[in-house]
């Protein structure tokens, strides 16, 4: 199933620069999440939203905010990021939190 | 258990090799477990959902039992093919928090 879309597909910065980056579903789904994978380390969840409300913050810098407007759409707002937030960001969606995630493809960001 | 662990790491097999791995997880709270493979350059797909204690699933050569009373679960692989190579993530979701917790993977390499 490819229901969920991410872009930009690939993102470079500088460390003053503010970027957003954006993900849509339309599975219907009620939850959304956003994670990281930096090379070589496991699958980390940043934040999810569940009917458009944020329940679940893991310690995650303020240089990172999201934003989720509506059921359909995710965004992750980015500024004054380090050459450490280089990394893969993928979202996800599902039914309901506990439900089989579906992914994007990931947006593969560059911090220079 | 307090985390959502896999075993091995990495592993390399020969093209008709069966292998397995393991994902090990609390065994209190049990609400689901969620495997993924995750192909390189692709994004995670689900493979199985197993919800109760002693489920099997299959899909063509890729199997997985649950044990949700010592918290663990296997995949098996039978004959394994170069397209298998990927990582296998296990999800872990429990009836207190609404959210899953993911594993670091076993990233399976078949050589021809």
């Amino acid at each position: 199933e490819t229901g969920v879309t991410q872009t930009p597909r690939h993102l470079v910065m500088g460390m003053t620069n503010k970027k957003s980056l954006k993900c849509e579903q339309h599975l219907g789904h009620n939850a959304m999440y956003w994670y990281k994978q930096s090379a070589k380390k496991p699958l980390e969840l940043m934040f999810v939203y569940s009917l458009e409300e944020r329940v679940e913050n893991n310690s995650v810098p303020s240089r990172f905010s999201p934003e989720c407007p509506n059921s359909s759409h995710l965004f992750l707002h980015l500024h004054t990021l380090q050459p450490e937030d280089s990394a893969l960001y993928l979202c996800a969606s599902s039914h309901q939190t506990t439900d089989t995630q579906y992914f994007g493809p990931g947006t593969r960001l560059t911090v220079l | 258990i307090l985390n959502v662990e896999q075993s091995p790491q990495s592993l390399h097999v020969q093209e008709g090799d069966s292998t397995n791995f393991t994902c090990s997880f609390p065994s209190s709270n049990f609400y689901a477990l969620h495997w993924y493979r995750w192909e390189t350059a692709k994004s995670p797909e689900a493979l199985f959902v197993m919800t109760l204690n002693g489920d099997e699933k299959k899909k063509g050569r890729i199997s997985a039992t649950l044990n949700t009373k010592e918290g663990y679960s296997y995949l098996y692989i039978k004959g394994s093919q170069p397209e298998d190579s990927a990582t296998y993530l296990c999800a872990w979701h429990n009836t207190n928090a609404g959210k899953s917790t993911f594993g670091d993977g076993t990233t399976l390499t078949v050589k021809p």
